[in-house]
């Protein structure tokens, strides 16, 4: 079974600031990891995710993530952020070889002040 | 328009009446899942389906069953709902492994 730890339940941040929300898991097995964006009174929207190949993914809202074997971590980040980019932010992590539905964090909330 | 309905959005109810949660998508997906989402918690697994007749258990299936008869359907049945069951409910669907989840609009039950 695998496991997601996002280490900070709340991230304030000032407008046009960098921004880097954590992710580390655990599996005894090949993972696939993604990262889910829930804008306020809405569902879950996909924003990025790695499969395989380079470590590192970008979406098309500027934000990237470096998958990190090593320290088993997948963290999220985001070189200047917008008041529009607030938001509560999952990370997620499936066994490739096993249920393939993903196990999701608890959440950080990104908080973009102006 | 390719997507995951969910019925009822809001649902009020009073402990031990039996509910049903209903979920459909139109994509022909084999992979569907039931979370719920609290508040400090995040999303949480509760049961899941790799195909018709094939579902398990996830992180939290206590007080609740689930079916999968057809591809496109997955309710999530309450038999005896609890106040501990008051939550943000929704249902998911990917295609396959790795692949992007689509969630439904949700459905806030309280129970009472």
């Amino acid at each position: 079974a695998q496991s997601v730890t996002q280490l900070d339940s709340q991230v304030p941040v000032f407008e046009e600031a960098p921004v880097e929300l954590r992710c580390n898991y655990s599996s005894s097995v090949s993972v696939y990891l993604f990262w889910y964006v829930q804008y306020p009174n809405q569902g879950l929207q996909l924003l990025l995710k790695y499969l395989s190949g380079s470590t590192l993914v970008e979406s098309i809202n500027g934000f990237e993530a470096e998958f990190n074997k090593s320290q088993t971590s997948f963290h999220l980040r985001k070189p200047s952020v917008h008041i529009s980019d607030t938001a509560e932010y999952f990370c997620a992590v499936s066994d490739s070889g096993g249920s393939y539905i993903p196990t999701f964090g608890r959440g950080t909330s990104l908080i973009v002040h102006p | 328009e390719a997507q995951v309905t969910q019925n009822p959005r809001y649902l009020i109810t009073v402990t031990g009446k039996k509910l049903t949660v209903t979920c459909s998508q139109n994509m022909n997906h084999e992979y569907m899942s039931w979370y719920r989402q609290d508040p400090g918690l995040g999303l949480r697994q509760i049961y899941y389906s790799m195909n018709v007749e094939v579902t398990d258990k996830g992180d939290v299936p206590e007080g609740y069953k689930v079916s999968r008869k057809e591809k496109r359907n997955f309710p999530l049945i309450l038999e005896s709902p609890s106040p501990n069951q008051t939550s943000l409910y929704f249902c998911a669907s990917t295609p396959r492994p790795g692949g992007k989840l689509f969630f439904g609009s949700g459905t806030q039950l309280s129970v009472l």
